[in-house]
């Protein structure tokens, strides 16, 4: 699953909406799995991880859902505010605890309107 | 602000040329990451270091390079540049080199290969 970075899906929503994004990722055996936000002229900044062993988790505002089966993750904001306008990447990683090889899926634009 | 620093911010540079990015990890790291970010690729995986010694390698070209150095910090090397390799380069770093470990990025260095 190497990243694709041609033409991203957008996602556009109003201010105060929820907003869900979705990635499908590639390898059955990755067991971390990171969404990170990367604000124009920035590096990646960290959202929230989720580990295989897990199907859901919740941050403030922000909640990850991990389907194995399907291989699917998704990245839930509630109440999607102007500054979550970004562009969100999930990560998938297949080390273990050896080494941290981070694949990236090709990122999705949110705009959000006020 | 991740704690990653990364220097410098924008390089300009001809192709042929060598140039030198350079990285330090946030306080108490020992693994870092680094990555490359272009409009065709996407987030890349370069290589990784833990305490020095290479961990995991990537979709690293063989005219670059990289090191860590025993106070952490860490280089990536490029040389015989060419036009597509001007893109984005990231540094992340975490404690430990394992795939389960979040990964906090720089803020990048910008090249531009003319």
């Amino acid at each position: 699953g190497e990243s694709v970075g041609l033409h991203l899906p957008t996602l556009s929503v109003q201010e105060g909406d929820n907003s869900i994004i979705n990635c499908a990722y590639s390898n059955s055996a990755s067991d971390y799995f990171i969404w990170y936000k990367q604000e124009s002229g920035k590096g990646p900044q960290f959202i929230i991880d989720i580990r295989s062993n897990m199907d859901k988790r919740q941050g403030q505002r922000v909640t990850v859902l991990l389907n194995k089966t399907v291989k699917h993750l998704s990245l839930q904001i509630a109440a999607t505010q102007p500054g979550d306008s970004a562009v969100y990447f999930c990560a998938e990683n297949a080390g273990g605890t050896s080494y941290g090889k981070l694949t990236f899926g090709q990122g999705t634009i949110l705009t959000v309107h006020p | 602000d991740s704690g990653v620093t990364q220097t410098p911010k924008h390089l300009i540079t001809a192709t042929g040329q060598r140039v030198t990015l350079r990285c330090s990890p946030r306080s108490g790291d020992l693994s870092v990451y680094w990555y490359q970010q272009s409009l065709d690729q996407g987030l890349q995986f370069l290589i990784q270091y833990y305490n020095g010694e290479e961990r995991a390698k990537g979709n690293i070209l063989e005219r670059f390079s990289a090191q860590q150095f025993p106070d952490l910090h860490s280089e990536l090397n490029l040389s015989s540049l060419e036009l597509g390799d001007s893109a984005l380069y990231f540094c992340a770093s975490s404690v430990r080199p394992s795939g389960v470990e979040t990964q906090y990025f720089g803020p990048g260095t910008r090249l531009l290969v003319l």
